[in-house]
């Protein structure tokens, strides 16, 4: 069965110490894979896509095939990141669907 | 330019009655899609279409039905409310490079 998980949901650091979310995926082929923000009472926003090999906000993201996952990281977190994030693998097979993960409530303390 | 539009924002409703979600997007694509939100279970797929005139079930169909009325709109439908409706409720449409999903605002709803 597809799916993806996020283990954590809350992450609670201190501004300015590394942050990484955990993503994993269990699915057939070769997903392409995005992180979503959604800062509060805002909408769902894209973050960063696996295939942009880019950095947004200071985060990063590296697709790791042998492990399944696509951990967010930033190595100096900021009070403004404090938001939830979401995994969303999206099948190549299926191209129109998109699955999220349960979220990661990240909380940044000053 | 407003992208993806949600009416209403807010609503309660008392167990039993029904009520229609409205969405409608102005970025000309296909496919459109309704997503719940629930504290620890994330966002999960309710329906989408992938064209105007096509809808396919999600992960959590149930006690919904949609309508694609034209290419811009997608509503849903809850015909006889349950409190285990009680979520936000989010349209979005793909958009931009390798079409990425665009969120709505969002309707948080409740059911007494």
């Amino acid at each position: 069965a597809q799916r993806v998980t996020q283990p954590e949901k809350l992450l609670s650091v201190f501004k300015g110490a590394p942050v990484e979310l955990k993503c994993n995926y269990s699915y057939s082929g070769s997903p392409e894979l995005f992180w979503y923000v959604q800062y509060s009472r805002q909408r769902l926003q894209l973050l960063l896509r696996h295939i942009s090999r880019e950095s947004i906000k200071g985060f990063t993201a590296d697709l790791n095939k042998g492990e399944t996952s696509f951990h967010l990281k930033k190595p100096f977190a900021q009070e403004e990141d404090s938001a939830m994030y979401y995994c969303a693998p999206r099948p190549y097979v299926n191209f129109n669907k998109f699955y999220f993960g349960s979220g990661t409530k990240l909380n940044v303390k000053p | 330019n407003a992208g993806v539009t949600q009416t209403p924002k807010f609503q309660v409703l008392k167990t039993g009655q029904s009520m229609t979600l409205q969405c409608a997007q102005d970025m000309n694509h296909n496919s459109m899609y309704w997503y719940r939100q629930d504290p620890g279970m994330g966002l999960r797929l309710i329906y989408y279409s992938a064209s105007e005139g096509t809808t396919d079930k999600g992960e959590v169909p149930n006690g919904y039905n949609v309508s694609r009325l034209n290419k811009r709109e997608f509503s849903l439908r809850l015909e006889s409310a349950a409190p285990s409706q009680t979520s936000v409720y989010f349209c979005a449409t793909p958009r931009g490079l390798g079409d990425t999903q665009y969120f709505g605002p969002g309707t948080r709803l409740t059911v007494l």
